[in-house]
């Protein structure tokens, strides 16, 4: 158990350039969170993936976000077009199970927008 | 969307101080977790609580669950500087797919 890994840590773009990020969540976890967190507050939940299923995607995501967990394994989220409003932690959790149970968070990918 | 509120936003306190964090909402939750990140770290699940009026302590944490499943507390004996941190609850949304985070406390523990 190698825990859950976030690449890249650091992420530095121009605005209106694309960005892609990758998650690998603990082996046996079924279950993927996205989560989106600003300096000094909580995660704000973007998506879930139960397996390879995009089960749920908030209300305030922007068309500009996609996610993608194409084998139930390894997931991506991909910011087009992006914004200064974009610079944030983004963080990947993982659990296992049918309900909600606990999450491993990974270590996040710091996004700064210019 | 179903709203956390945490307070205080931040405490800075004396090592071997006593302090309570609370989480309140107008929602009802079917459960409710604490973590605890660190600068730079994702967060790490302290404790879950199921039932209304629950209490669970851990080591010198005592986490306790309203009797309506509305609010939480959580309550650290004689803080030490290790306990430095973001203390975030977060409850388990309608759809059983998520947990929505409260806003989060930053406390600082001074040696």
């Amino acid at each position: 158990d190698t825990g859950v890994s976030q690449d890249p840590r650091h992420k530095i773009t121009k605005r209106g350039q694309n960005v892609t990020f990758r998650c690998d969540p603990i082996s046996e976890h079924n279950r993927l969170y996205w989560y989106r967190q600003t300096l000094g507050q909580g995660p704000e939940f973007l998506t879930y993936f139960q397996n390879e299923a995009q089960l749920e995607k908030s209300r305030l995501l922007s068309d500009r976000f996609s996610a993608e967990r194409p084998k139930g394994s390894f997931s991506t989220l991909e910011i087009q077009r992006t914004e200064q409003g974009d610079s944030a932690m983004y963080l990947c959790a993982s659990s296992w199970g049918q309900g909600l149970g606990k999450l491993f968070f990974g270590s996040g990918t710091q996004l700064s927008v210019l | 969307t179903q709203l956390l509120e945490q307070s205080p936003q931040f405490l800075s306190i004396q090592e071997g101080e006593n302090l309570t964090v609370y989480c309140n909402s107008s929602s009802v939750f079917s459960s409710l977790q604490w973590y605890r990140q660190e600068p730079g770290e994702g967060p790490v699940l302290l404790v879950t609580v199921v039932t209304g009026g629950e209490v669970k302590k851990l080591k010198r944490l005592t986490f306790q669950f309203g009797d309506a499943r509305k609010d939480s507390s959580l309550h650290i004996t004689a803080a030490q500087p290790g306990d430095t941190g973001l203390y975030l609850c977060a409850g388990a949304g309608d759809t059983g797919n998520q947990f929505y985070f409260g806003t989060g406390t930053s406390l600082t523990v001074i040696p």
